[in-house]
């Protein structure tokens, strides 16, 4: 079966610049969660989402970043005037369940100029 | 606070010799633990994981790892290394009463196989 997909893989964008990021989490799974990965750390979590419910935006850097999954499904992580310290790879995961294995997509590479 | 420690920035092993990757955890609650490998421009993939029961956990492509509770450690092993094994490798835990189930990551081990 499909795995977990995100678009677009990279993104270019200048100082100030909205972007909109998007996860296609595995069919089925209830649990959905963003990180944030800077150039040669761990992922840092962000936010949660059980289905369509956002029950942990604890990670969520400043009030730039924005996130949503409307119909329990697809996500879009949103960050308003983008900076130069928001270049980073965004990972997504999905699980069964909060505490079951994440699975990871590909990630999207934000560089902000 | 709650962190996840990996000693080792980079390690360097001849194919075929063994290998281990130290992860050392401080955490409140009662953990699971995952050992995840990512390749350059690629996303994570799950080699193994500890929820409870056995300590000692087989994973996919002949890695296995041991949770030692008394040591707040969950190393990696392998007993031969490939070249393909070069990659990143991340130590992540969990709260098994978390509802939200937000994984810690540590730094990762950048692996390198010598011919």
């Amino acid at each position: 079966g499909a795995g977990v997909s995100q678009s677009p893989r990279y993104k270019v964008a200048k100082r100030g610049q909205d972007v909109a990021l998007r996860c296609d989490p595995i069919s089925g799974h209830v649990s959905l969660f963003w990180y944030q990965q800077a150039l040669g750390q761990g992922p840092e979590f962000l936010t949660y989402f059980q289905n369509e419910a956002q029950l942990d935006k604890s990670g969520l850097p400043s009030d730039r970043f924005f996130a949503e999954r409307p119909e329990g499904s697809v996500s879009t992580l949103k960050i308003q005037r983008t900076q130069q310290e928001d270049s980073a790879v965004y990972l997504c995961a999905s699980s069964l369940g909060a505490v079951e294995t994440q699975y990871f997509g590909p990630g999207t590479r934000l560089l902000v100029l | 606070a709650q962190s996840v420690t990996q000693p080792d920035i980079h390690i360097t092993v001849s194919e075929g010799a063994s290998l281990e990757l130290r992860c050392n955890y401080s955490y409140g609650a009662t953990p699971y633990l995952f050992w995840y490998v990512q390749s350059p421009g690629q996303g994570l993939q799950l080699l193994l994981k500890y929820f409870s029961g056995d300590t000692l956990v087989q994973g996919i492509k002949g890695f296995e790892a041991e949770f030692k509770r008394s040591q707040s450690s969950f190393n990696l092993r392998k007993p031969s290394v490939h070249w393909s094994d070069a990659a990143e490798y991340f130590c992540a835990v969990g709260a098994r009463s978390s509802n939200t189930g937000k994984l810690i990551f540590g730094q990762g081990t950048t692996l390198q196989v010598k011919p």
